[in-house]
């Protein structure tokens, strides 16, 4: 059973261009989060995502940033026209969400280092 | 507006010792509780957790201590061992979507 699976794992861009960071969740899993972590500070919720809707999107700039989890495929965050602030790490996490569970663990994933140059 | 706070950035111990880490929060809307265990480059990996119902959970070498009163809880490690050397994340969650709120970390060292 393989777990959360990220890519790229590195992902260097120049300021103005996309940056697009992938995130397979765990195989029967259905909801996503994805976290970002500044150099030096702990990781920040950004948005949490179920199948073809976004259930929580407080943590997100206004600007820029876009996430989806279509019916097929990956969650893509999406970071247009990246700035040296947009560096840092991005961390995906899955949960199963069951039913009748007071918590739901979430399983992180290794992450994606991007680089604004 | 940081809500879950560790407050030492790094903690040194001596291996076979206890470490303890710390970490505060201000919203009592908080529910649950979680450590975190992280290694450079990799993702955080889940420890142990506690709900607010209770003030204590135990799992082999490690330890949770929840003083709601104070907003505080705690990970007991013992012994400690050089391979629990890396950064400990304490993070809160409450309300309906499960998203975690995480403190800075603490930068545990075992030294052998």
């Amino acid at each position: 059973n393989a777990g959360v699976m990220q890519n790229p794992r590195h992902l260097v861009r120049r300021r103005g261009q996309e940056a697009r960071l992938r995130c397979s969740p765990m195989k029967g899993h259905s909801h996503v989060y994805w976290y970002r972590q500044l150099p030096e500070e702990g990781l920040k919720f950004m948005v949490y995502l179920q199948k073809e809707n976004i259930i929580d999107e407080s943590g997100m700039p206004k600007e820029r940033f876009s996430a989806e989890f279509p019916k097929e495929g990956p969650s893509i965050l999406r970071i247009q026209q990246v700035v040296r602030g947009d560096s840092a790490a991005y961390f995906c996490a899955s949960s199963p969400r069951l039913a009748g569970v007071f918590y739901n663990e979430q399983f992180f994933g290794p992450g994606t280092r991007l680089t604004v140059l | 507006d940081q809500q879950v706070k560790q407050n030492s950035p790094s903690l040194s111990v001596q291996e076979g010792r206890i470490s303890i880490l710390n970490c505060d929060y201000t919203n009592s809307m908080f529910d649950y509780f979680l450590w975190y265990k992280k290694y450079p480059a990799e993702g955080p990996t889940f420890l142990i957790s506690i709900s607010s119902i209770k003030d204590k959970n135990e799992d082999g070498r490690f330890t949770v201590f929840l003083n709601k009163s104070a907003k505080h809880l705690s990970l007991h490690i013992v012994p400690s061992q050089p391979g629990d050397s890396a950064v400990y994340f304490c993070a809160a969650s409450g309300g309906a979507t499960n998203k975690l709120i995480f403190g800075t970390g603490t930068l545990l060292a075992v030294q052998p």
